[in-house]
């Protein structure tokens, strides 16, 4: 079974600085995989999909992930954090029959 | 476009109540899937109807159903609540035509159970 597993459950960094958010996927064909934000008391927003046309892939609010086969990883990045982007981010793959497989998703924190 | 819409907000019932849970798909979309996500996790598929009928189930006791209607509409019904089944529930829509499965989430419906 499909199986998503995001590295730490807290990111910090400072305003202007890098963001990384890691995601490794457990299958060996490379699904379709997706990353959400969630705002407090929000339901989930789609930030980008990947969906095998290209490997880098474009998102909104300045967000892109890359996806690697080799490492079956997508992680997402946004070169320099904006306070507003303080919120849950969750990996998410597709689990067969239209449903989502979760990570336990990744708060991150952004100091001025 | 109209997105997807759930109803309550938020819900306080007692162990053993029933309770109803509403959502509105998407305009154009066909198919509703439903997500517990309890405090701190992330969401787990309950599970998925399309035309009206269950298309896939996570692992979920039965007492957790659910309907769909043929405005695309959808409601989560559950039985004999337990304590455990306080979560957020997170219903989705999104178009069964589309290669990858793109699904737009509602607000959700905080349920809180006493």
């Amino acid at each position: 079974a499909q199986s998503v597993t995001q590295l730490g459950s807290h990111v910090s960094v400072s305003e202007g600085a890098l963001v990384l958010l890691r995601c490794n996927y457990s299958s060996s064909v490379p699904p379709y995989l997706f990353w959400y934000v969630q705002y407090p008391n929000q339901g989930l927003q789609l930030l980008l999909k990947y969906t095998s046309a290209a490997t880098l892939v474009k998102g909104i609010n300045g967000f892109e992930a890359e996806f690697k086969k080799s490492e079956t990883s997508f992680h997402l990045t946004k070169p320099s954090a904006h306070m507003s982007d303080a919120a849950e981010y969750f990996c998410a793959a597709e689990g067969g029959f239209q449903k989502l497989v979760f990570g336990t998703g990744t708060r991150l924190l952004v100091s001025p | 476009e109209t997105g997807v819409t759930q109803s309550p907000t938020h819900l306080i019932k007692t162990r053993g109540q029933q309770v109803t849970l509403r959502c509105s798909s998407q305009s154009g979309h066909n198919t509703v899937s439903w997500y517990q996500q309890a405090l701190g996790q992330g969401p787990q598929f309950i599970f998925q109807y399309y035309r009206e009928e269950e298309n896939g189930r996570g692992n979920f006791p039965p007492r957790f159903s659910g309907l769909q209607f043929p405005n695309y509409s959808s409601e989560l019904n559950v039985n004999a609540l337990e304590l455990d089944d306080s979560a957020l529930y997170l219903c989705a829509s999104s178009n069964s035509a589309s290669s990858y499965n793109e699904q737009v989430f509602g607000p959700g419906t905080r349920l809180t159970v006493l």
